[in-house]
């Protein structure tokens, strides 16, 4: 089984200053999905970037970037530019490789509520 | 292109009583993954339906059982409800033949338990 850790239950930032939410995972598995999902008070969990293991490549999406370090089982976010509207819940999840097609079902970490202040 | 949606929005029950939560998945998607998210938590993996069959399925006693219909659309039931199992119940969709894709959630639905 993996687990995710979030670290940081809490975080506060001015705006369009620089944030960087944390995330560890354990896992036995050699081939992985690494997702970042965004929670606003709507409730619907919105995917914010996405990263494949066996790319050494960090992914990037507009102001958003990740730092995926596989050797030491770590999977941070960076938001460059906070905004506002960036103020939600984010989830680290991860997902193994799935065989048989499809997609295996997700596991989360507990969240990091993040505020942007004017 | 409709995304997911999940019905009803809001339910309140009591302990002991059974429950049926749906769930359309996204346009074009074929399967229905389900999860608890109870507050202050992440969200927990309950199961997943594929071609009208539980594929997978997470930590979760057999009080959560699920269906899928031939228009891909789920059903979430929990029967002898705890106090415990009040949280909110999100549902997410993806299309089997891509594979490794990102799951696309619904708004879910929050059960309170009385």
């Amino acid at each position: 089984a993996q687990t995710v850790t979030q670290s940081q239950p809490e975080m506060s930032v001015q705006e369009a200053e620089t944030v960087t939410l944390s995330c560890t995972y354990d896992t036995s598995e050699s081939n992985y999905y690494l997702f970042w999902y965004k929670q606003p008070p709507s409730r619907q969990m919105i995917l914010v970037i996405r990263q494949e293991a066996y790319k050494q490549q960090n992914a990037t999406e507009n102001r958003f970037s990740v730092n995926f370090q596989k050797a030491a089982k770590s999977f941070s976010l960076k938001i460059s530019d906070s905004q506002l509207g960036d103020t939600a819940m984010y989830f680290c999840a991860f997902m193994k490789h799935a065989l048989g097609g499809g997609a295996d079902g997700l596991t989360f970490g507990k969240g990091t509520h993040l505020i942007i202040q004017p | 292109d409709a995304g997911v949606t999940q019905s009803p929005t809001h339910l309140i029950k009591t302990r002991g009583q059974q429950v049926t939560l749906r769930c359309s998945p996204k346009s074009g998607h074929d399967t229905v993954s389900w999860y608890q998210q109870a507050l202050g938590q992440g969200p927990q993996f309950i199961f997943q339906y594929y071609e009208e069959e539980e594929r997978q399925r997470g930590n979760f006693p057999d009080r959560f059982s699920g269906h899928q219909f031939p228009n891909y659309s789920s059903e979430l039931n929990v029967n002898a409800l705890l106090l415990g199992d009040s949280a909110l119940y999100l549902c997410a969709s993806s299309l089997n033949r891509v594979v490794n894709q990102p799951q696309h959630f619904g708004d879910g639905t929050r059960l309170s338990i009385l």
